[in-house]
Order: C-alpha cells, then sequence, then structure tokens
C-alpha cells in the first residue's frame, strides 16, 4: 500500500520568494512520484515526474523536485514564485507502470493550495 | 498537442438515477483511468482500464459502478443509481505504451447529486 502527505494545507509566499511545498511518500516498492498542479475549474497537469535515475528533476514554469529516499520524500520547489503559480498542488506516488497490466492507479495527497502574495 | 475531453462538462442528476461520463482518451494510449475529487478533498483513485478489461480497482468502485470502452475511443463511467456522496468531479486519465508514466488527466466532470 502506498500513501502520500503533504504538509501545509495552505501555503503562502510573497511574489519573487522561494517556494517550498513539503511531500512525504510511503510505498513497500520503489516508487515512482509525480507532481501535478490544479488552476481553478480545470484538470490536473503534469509538474514533473521522478521515475529511476537523476533524483533532481526538472518540470515545467521553472518548478524542480528532489526524491531523498532516505527521507522518503519529494519535496517541490521554485526559487522565485510568480502570480501566475498560484494554484492547488498534489503529490501523487504510483506503483512501477512498466510492471504491466496498468496496475498503477495514482495514490494522491490532499494538496497544498499555493498562494502568491504581491 | 492531443488532450483527453470529458463530456459533459456538468450534469445534474437526482438521487437514485443513472448516469454515465463520457471520456476521449488521447488516440494511442493503452491505459485509462477514472479519479474523483469530491469538494475540498483529494484525488482518489477509482478504477484501472487495460486490454478489455479492469486492471485495478479501488474499495471506492462497488458495484454500483462500471466502465466500458463501447468503441475504439470512448472510455465511460456509469453510476447505476447515484447517491448523494457521489457528488464530485470525475476525472479520466489515459497512459501511453509501456514505455510512459505519465498519466494525462481530461478537465472532468462535475457530478452534483440531488
Amino acid at each position: 500500500a502506498q500513501s502520500v502527505t503533504q504538509l501545509g494545507s495552505h501555503v503562502s509566499v510573497s511574489e519573487g520568494a522561494l517556494v517550498l511545498l513539503r511531500c512525504n511518500y510511503s510505498s513497500s516498492v520503489p516508487p515512482y512520484l509525480f507532481w501535478y498542479v490544479q488552476y481553478p475549474n480545470q484538470g490536473l497537469q503534469l509538474l514533473l515526474k521522478y521515475t529511476t535515475g537523476a533524483t533532481l528533476v526538472k518540470g515545467i514554469n521553472g518548478f524542480e523536485a528532489e526524491f531523498k529516499k532516505s527521507e522518503t520524500s519529494f519535496h517541490l520547489t521554485k526559487p522565485s514564485a510568480h502570480m501566475s503559480d498560484a494554484a492547488e498542488y498534489f503529490c501523487a506516488v504510483s506503483l512501477n507502470p512498466y510492471s504491466g497490466g496498468g496496475a498503477d492507479g495514482l495514490t494522491f495527497g490532499k494538496g497544498t493550495h499555493l498562494i502568491i502574495q504581491p | 498537442e492531443p488532450e483527453v475531453t470529458q463530456t459533459p462538462s456538468h450534469q445534474v442528476t437526482q438521487m437514485g438515477q443513472e448516469v454515465i461520463l463520457r471520456c476521449v482518451p488521447i488516440s494511442n494510449h493503452l491505459y485509462f483511468y477514472w479519479y474523483r475529487q469530491i469538494l475540498g478533498q483529494k484525488v482518489e483513485f477509482l478504477v484501472s482500464f487495460y486490454n478489455n478489461e479492469i486492471s485495478e480497482k479501488s474499495e471506492i468502485f462497488d458495484d454500483q459502478f462500471s466502465v466500458e470502452r463501447p468503441d475504439g475511443s470512448n472510455f465511460t463511467l456509469k453510476i447505476r443509481s447515484t447517491k448523494l456522496e457521489d457528488s464530485a468531479m470525475y476525472f479520466c486519465a489515459s497512459r501511453g505504451t509501456s514505455g510512459s508514466e505519465t498519466q494525462y488527466f481530461g478537465p472532468g466532470t462535475r457530478l452534483l447529486v440531488l
């Protein structure tokens, strides 16, 4: 079984400041990790993902995340927040999709609402 | 750029009625999923579908729910007898071949059960 914990249901930062959204996971097997963003009244858009290899992954809109196995974490960061970053951010974990058969439903965290102060 | 589409965008129904939510996955994708998001809560996995059969389902996906790929393009979620607690946003997602890990989500259908 897998689970995802996102610390902080709401995070507020000033425009231009560092964004840090926390995600910790629990998985009995090596996880595949994802960050999705949801803008108001829209669907989920993939920001970035970790599968294997390099533990620091870069995504769209200047976001990046680092997989730390020892800490079971996959925190999302962005050096300088922009007003357009205001949205809901979801961390998710899945089993290995390469195992075949499609048994890789995503388990999501509760989400973090990012607020950007002008 | 190919995208997942869902219809309708909004649906209002009476408790006990059947609803069918429709999705058109990205055309060359092989794996299909339904998720739901109750207002203010997290996104929850319902079911995954591959090779014309259910691969995995959550405890939420009980006998009231069913999925079908009636033709080569549509993927549907049916709720046989809706309950108030079925009110939620329902997202469809699809994934390509086994060489791709990313699930692409549609914009969702907001279902309101009265």
